[in-house]
């Protein structure tokens, strides 16, 4: 079993809607969670950061943490065709041995106008 | 913010040959940098951390020898694919990290572009 679970998806939704993406994780000395956005061909971009447990809100985008559940969440509000990529969750526990993240699969989003 | 080049962002080459990527940081420090491989429609695999003025971390599986890392300064790393083979050929990105975030002692990492190689 892997320490960061993500659908891969695709995740196919029409513009305007809301796109809910999540990932499950084992390991409970995690603390400290990020969303990257990955468009194809390109690196990873960091979307979202948060510690420990709770919401935290960014324009259209919302990251939730449940860690009593080891369960994150993001949800893009107000979905646009340019939202279009790969969502990769992230996380990491303190000072972790060589600062390793660990990443989730990733899951892939279409947008469609 | 912070912005980590990666150079060049696509590479052929004949089998044999070595290829070297580099990995900037422009605006900060960064006393640790990453090194990943991306086959398509997969997610990132950690190949090794490297920190400044010591020897790179492979991990497990990662052969030292094929991929060389070197991180002479705080804002330069590169990965050298020696002798290339078809079976090198992938997307490699790099990281790189300041250390701690608003001390809270997260790793936040900010991504280069990506290297696509092609060996023929």
């Amino acid at each position: 079993q892997k320490e960061v679970e993500q659908d891969p998806g695709p995740l196919s939704v029409p513009e305007g809607a809301i796109v809910s993406l999540n990932c499950t994780y084992s390991n409970s000395a995690f603390q400290y969670f990020m969303w990257y956005r990955q468009y194809s061909r390109k690196g990873p971009e960091l979307l979202m950061y948060t510690y420990s447990s709770g919401n935290k809100e960014d324009g259209r985008f919302t990251a939730q943490v449940d860690k009593s559940s080891k369960y994150i969440s993001l949800f893009i509000r107000d979905s646009q065709p340019s939202d279009s990529a790969t969502y990769l969750c992230a996380m990491s526990a303190p000072r972790a041995a060589g600062n390793k993240l660990t990443f989730g699969g990733g899951t892939r989003v279409l947008v469609k106008p | 913010g912070a912005v980590v080049s990666q150079h060049p962002s696509r590479v052929i080459c004949k089998s044999g040959t070595s290829v070297k990527i580099e990995c900037r940081s422009l605006d900060f420090q960064a006393t640790t940098m990453f090194w990943y491989r991306q086959f398509p429609k997969q997610s990132l695999m950690l190949m090794a951390t490297s920190n400044e003025g010591s020897k790179a971390t492979y991990e497990q599986g990662v052969e030292k020898d094929k991929f060389l890392i070197n991180h002479a300064s705080l804002t330069l790393s590169t990965l050298t694919v020696t002798s290339a083979h078809p079976e090198d050929s992938s997307f490699y990105i790099c990281s790189a990290t300041s250390g701690l975030a608003g001390g809270s002692g997260a790793n936040v990492l900010t991504f280069g572009a990506g290297s696509r190689l092609t060996v023929l």
